[in-house]
């Protein structure tokens, strides 16, 4: 079973170039998190969706975009990499009942040069 | 705000028990999510705790007061294995996840 799968695992990019991070789930999970996660500091939510076709800013969006055009799959885009990007990212996925717990993927590596 | 304040590094010796603090403003939190990290690894679920008291889980056990904004995580019979990162997490009114920096545990033999 492979739960929530992240790729790619490590990228490194320059200033400016743009990219897609994957995000694919096989729980049939309704929630979906994109978090990004810097020494110091919890887990910051970028982007998440509550469903197939809905999207919603979390508490860092600038920067970021996603699509959510399968219910398995949640894609974080970069559309001009900057260095304050470089992070490790994760995404999670939940089933839609209340307080269940948010299964992640195990991590995207981004260094912006 | 919504913050969440755990301790940055603890240190416990290989046996023993620790307990693990996180404290939070009491308003605008559901409930409050306990997760283990191992270092280069994804967050994964321990423990949730959405009524006040103790939930117990083997060795691990959390415990949460909605009124004192205070929760605590519990490991006994500490093993190496446990040298990790301990997160916590609050639930937020939308059901979103509030996160404390992390406790890195060390354990030592």
């Amino acid at each position: 079973n492979a739960g929530v799968t992240q790729t790619p695992k490590f990228r490194v990019l320059k200033t400016g170039q743009s990219m897609t991070l994957l995000c694919a789930q096989d729980m049939n999970h309704e929630y979906m998190y994109w978090y990004r996660q810097d020494p110091g500091m919890g887990l910051r939510l970028i982007h998440y969706s509550v469903g197939e076709g809905t999207t919603a800013k979390g508490e860092v969006p600038d920067g970021y975009n996603v699509s959510r055009l399968k219910k398995q799959n949640f894609l974080l885009g970069l559309e001009s990499a900057a260095p304050s990007q470089t992070s490790v990212y994760f995404c999670a996925s939940r089933a839609g009942q209340e307080y269940q717990p948010q299964h992640f993927g195990d991590g995207t590596r981004l260094s912006i040069l | 705000g919504q913050n969440i304040d755990q301790p940055t590094e603890m240190t416990a010796t290989e046996g023993a028990i620790v307990q693990i603090n996180c404290t939070y403003q009491t308003s605008g939190f559901n409930g409050l999510f306990w997760y283990q990290q191992h270092a280069g690894e994804a967050p994964t679920f321990l423990s949730y705790n959405v009524l006040d008291g103790l939930e117990e889980k083997g060795r691990f056990s959390s415990f949460l007061s909605r009124s004192k904004g205070y929760s605590y995580l519990l490991l006994k019979e500490l093993q190496m294995k446990d040298s990790a990162s301990y997160l916590c997490a609050g639930i937020n009114s939308n059901y979103q996840l509030i996160w404390g920096a992390g406790t890195k545990l060390i354990i030592k033999p």
